[in-house]
């Protein structure tokens, strides 16, 4: 089955930008979704990736894949408070197929 | 994108009792997914509930320990069953909607068992 990696922990300023980052083993994966996690909250979907592209932005978001190196990752702009969450990465071999998630990264924001 | 509700929002159980999660959607939707998120950890995926038939379930999970049922197209429900603290987790369903099947998940329903 995949492997989906990611570093537990990031801290950053506020102001300054978040970078994400997930590997994944399975070349197969088609889709490569980010998905957000407050406490106590359900998951937030804020943005997904086809295979076929290597990036795609989304206001603050920007989503970047290395299919070469199963890389991915997501970088936040002007990181605010608010952006405090769990982030998970999650693949997908096929749209309404099972997801596979990464391990999550607790992002921190300090002031 | 398709809003998901689910009840219970959380409880607390006595082990060796059943619980039945309920997860409605407002729209028809294909596919729903029923996942498990225990504390400090990522998402597992139990099972896929298929409707009209039975529910095709995940490595580690079986049919008896934890049923579900999918009626029609906007309503599921994921019973735990014969619960041990182990089972005290949160359970998110999820559903795949839009034109591209993005997975949407409702607000979880987080279960300690005593």
């Amino acid at each position: 089955g995949e492997d989906v990696e990611q570093s537990l922990f990031l801290s950053v300023r506020e102001g300054d930008s978040s970078v994400i980052n997930c590997t994944y083993t399975d070349s197969s994966s088609t889709y490569l979704y980010w998905y957000k996690q407050e406490p106590g909250a359900g998951l937030q979907l804020l943005t997904y990736i086809f295979s076929n592209m290597d990036m795609k932005q989304d206001q603050r978001l920007t989503v970047l894949l290395n299919k070469k190196d199963k890389h991915l990752s997501l970088r936040i702009a002007d990181t605010q408070t608010g952006d405090s969450a769990i982030y998970f990465c999650a693949g997908a071999g096929g749209t309404a197929s099972k997801l596979t998630f990464g391990t999550g990264t607790r992002l921190q924001v300090t002031l | 994108s398709a809003v998901i509700s689910q009840k219970p929002s959380r409880d607390i159980c006595q082990r060796g009792t059943s619980l039945t999660i309920q997860c409605q959607v407002d729209s028809q939707v294909t596919m729903m997914f029923w996942y498990r998120q225990q504390p400090g950890q990522s998402l597992t995926l139990i099972a896929t509930a298929n409707q009209g038939s039975e529910a095709t379930y995940e490595s580690g999970f079986v049919i008896d320990k934890f049923p579900i049922s999918r009626p029609n197209l906007t309503f599921s429900t994921l019973t735990v069953s014969n619960m041990s603290p182990e089972d005290s987790s949160i359970y998110l369903c999820s559903v795949a909607g839009g034109p591209e099947e993005t997975q949407y998940f409702g607000p979880g329903t987080r279960l300690l068992v005593l």
